[in-house]
């Protein structure tokens, strides 16, 4: 089965600066897609970005980038100059061939004014 | 376009009572999800269904059922609930399987069991 773990359950950074958060995954897959979504306090789930496993290039969204590697089952997001507005819970997400989402346990950022 | 429609919001049951929390996608999407979520555990998978007419238990499906009504409507039961039900419930859908794949999320409802 398959399973996601987040390591960092709280982080903080200071505003402007850089955090990355880390990610780890377990499948025997070599097809899948990989996600961070963003969780405000308003409790809406927003997708940050996503990476297609067999994408060897990692995505970016702006000040959003992933640090994929295939190989060591890693996938960490990269927040560049954060903002106040980036305070919220982060999940990792893992879909494979049965189009089942499984995430991982979440990581609580905090942006400091 | 309305995405996707949860309801109730709010419930508050008596352990023992039943309940069908009910979901509604408007995008002609295949698959469709029940997550709860608790503070330190994520969002997980209770079940889902992941074309019309399927469904396939998650990571946590003790104690409910859900029923795949057609291919926009997706039900969770909760046949006796007990606090140990007492959760964030998100009720998601999918149906690009593409380079575009994302979860689309209702708002949630948050259900206390006393």
């Amino acid at each position: 089965a398959q399973t996601v773990t987040q390591s960092q359950p709280e982080m903080s950074v200071q505003e402007a600066e850089t955090v990355t958060l880390s990610c780890t995954y377990d499948t025997s897959e070599n097809n899948y897609y990989l996600f961070w979504y963003k969780q405000p306090p308003s409790r809406q789930m927003i997708l940050v970005i996503r990476q297609e496993a067999y994408k060897q290039q990692n995505a970016t969204e702006n000040r959003f980038s992933v640090n994929f590697q295939k190989a060591a089952k890693s996938f960490s997001l990269k927040i560049s100059d954060s903002q106040l507005g980036d305070t919220a819970m982060y999940f990792c997400a893992f879909m494979g061939g049965t189009y089942k989402y499984i995430f991982g346990t979440g990581t609580r950022l905090k942006v400091l004014a | 376009n309305a995405g996707v429609t949860q309801t109730p919001k709010f419930q508050v049951l008596k352990t023992g009572q039943s309940m069908t929390l009910q979901c509604a996608q408007d995008m002609n999407h295949n698959s469709m999800y029940w997550y709860r979520q608790d503070p330190g555990m994520g969002l997980r998978l209770i079940y889902y269904s992941a074309s019309e007419g399927t469904t396939d238990k998650g990571e946590v499906p003790n104690g409910y059922n859900v029923s795949r009504l057609n291919k926009r409507e997706f039900s969770l039961r909760l046949e006796s609930a007990a606090p140990s039900q007492t959760s964030v419930y998100f009720c998601a859908s999918s149906g690009e399987h593409t380079t575009n794949e994302k979860l689309f999320f209702g708002s949630g409802t948050q259900l206390s069991v006393l």
